[in-house]
């Protein structure tokens, strides 16, 4: 069935630094991606979504790429801040099931000062 | 503007009672609605789904059943909780028929089997 993998399952990094969470999906029918961050006992929220004929889009301190060719797609956040810190999940559609989601399993960012 | 309500917050019950979820949706009409499970820790897996009225969509056999009594009403129940039932579950909702849009979701309840 349809999958979509997402690495690493978590990342630490400095305040400042950079960080990157990659997915890959199976389903070639995909074309929307969307990624949600989940802080500690709170639902996921949608902070930014790629449709399929749009290569990379930014938003602030946050981008997405994607490639299709290769199946995958990357969240980047530049200059982490310690709110960061959250679970991040991205997910793709299931195509011709009214738009159903699968998701990958987390990443959980943590961002020390 | 859409709002997402999810009830109660938090839920301790014992193993072999009865569950009910209520989620409610305003400002749209025929939405799809969701139901996920979160255990502690661990990814968002899907349990049921409805594009209309009366239409639900299982994901996974287990111990839970959903019911969509109104257009933007959905319910998940149990008839008797197993420990393995516990956990947090979230309501979402999105444009029906989309193929894109984000979900929506509810605030959550977290449940504890005891």
């Amino acid at each position: 069935g349809e999958n979509v993998e997402q690495h690493p399952s978590t990342l630490s990094v400095q305040e400042g630094d950079s960080a990157v969470i990659k997915c890959t999906y199976s389903d070639s029918a995909s074309n929307y991606f969307p990624w949600y961050k989940q802080e500690l006992g709170k639902r996921p929220q949608l902070i930014i979504d790629i449709r399929s004929n749009v290569g990379e889009k930014k938003d602030q301190r946050i981008a997405v790429t994607l490639n299709k060719t290769a199946k995958h797609f990357s969240l980047h956040i530049t200059e982490t801040q310690p709110e960061d810190s959250a679970v991040y999940f991205c997910a793709a559609n299931r195509a011709g099931s009214q738009g159903n989601l699968i998701f990958g399993k987390g990443t959980k960012l943590s961002v020390k000062p | 503007s859409q709002t997402i309500h999810q009830w109660p917050a938090t839920l301790v019950q014992p193993v072999g009672s009865p569950l009910s979820l209520e989620c409610t949706v305003e400002g749209t009409s025929n939405p799809n609605l969701y139901w996920y499970r979160q255990a502690a820790g661990r990814g968002l897996q899907l349990l049921f789904y409805s594009v209309g009225i009366g239409q639900i969509s299982s994901e996974v056999p287990q111990n839970l059943s959903a019911s969509r009594p109104q257009d933007r009403q959905f319910i998940l129940s149990s008839k008797k909780l197993l420990l393995s039932d516990s956990g947090f579950y979230l309501c979402a909702w999105s444009v029906r028929g989309l193929g894109f849009g984000g979900y929506t979701f509810g605030s959550g309840t977290r449940l504890t089997v005891v």
